[in-house]
């Protein structure tokens, strides 16, 4: 079973659109959770934390639940800058620090 | 403020010569750092990670290996390319009270 799992895509909505992306992770011990959105060659960047308790950023609302080990981020009225590919992020900290990242989703919006 | 440097940008390399890619961090003291590769249209595989000088964790068997001679620096290496080595390395710095990973702006390197 991978670490980190998530729905590869793509998902290709208009704009305006409401999207969901979900992810698993496998170790109960993680610690920290992230997404990152990649645009075609380039570096990952933060996109927001994700919190126990839920947290918005704008158009953006990532979701943590521990007991089921899932973490989920929407984005709500997409814009066509949305397009590029999410990737969800498990920090296993302690000893390890391992940063485990799920292959990505893919998001195309069209006008 | 913290930043990564990683270079060069893109590489072209024959298959069975060395490869020596180096990362440095600036304006943090004790990083995590961390090599990543992500192969044309995949996620990012996590290659090494290190928490220390001389610490180096591996995790996935391969044609490659990782050396942190200096706190803020970390250097990726291979005696021999393989074809399959092709792909995109990214080097990633953390501390321990800023859990996310900052990503230096990789290396495309191609195998030929």
């Amino acid at each position: 079973r991978k670490e980190v799992e998530q729905d590869p895509g793509p998902f290709n909505v208009p704009e305006g659109a409401t999207v969901a992306f979900n992810c698993t992770y496998s170790n109960s011990a993680s610690q920290s959770f992230f997404w990152y959105r990649q645009d075609c060659r380039k570096e990952p960047k933060l996109l927001m934390s994700v919190y126990s308790s839920g947290n918005e950023d704008g158009r953006f609302t990532a979701q943590l639940n521990r007991a089921s080990q899932y973490i989920s981020l929407l984005i709500r009225d997409s814009k066509l800058s949305d397009s590029a590919t999410y990737l969800c992020v498990v920090n296993e900290r302690g000893s390890a620090s391992k940063i485990i990242f799920g292959s990505g989703t893919r998001l195309s919006i069209r006008p | 403020s913290q930043t990564i440097h990683q270079w060069p940008a893109t590489l072209v390399q024959p298959v069975g010569s060395p490869l020596s890619l180096e990362c440095t961090v600036e304006g943090t003291s004790n990083p995590n750092l961390y090599w990543y590769r992500q192969a044309a249209g995949r996620g990012l595989q996590l290659l090494f990670y290190s928490v220390g000088i001389g610490q180096i964790s591996s995790e996935v068997p391969q044609n490659l290996s990782a050396s942190r001679p200096q706190d803020r620096q970390f250097i990726l290496s291979s005696k021999k390319l393989l074809l399959s080595d092709s792909g995109f390395y990214l080097c990633a710095w953390s501390v321990e009270e800023v859990t996310e990973a900052f990503f230096g702006q990789g290396t495309r390197l191609t195998v030929v």
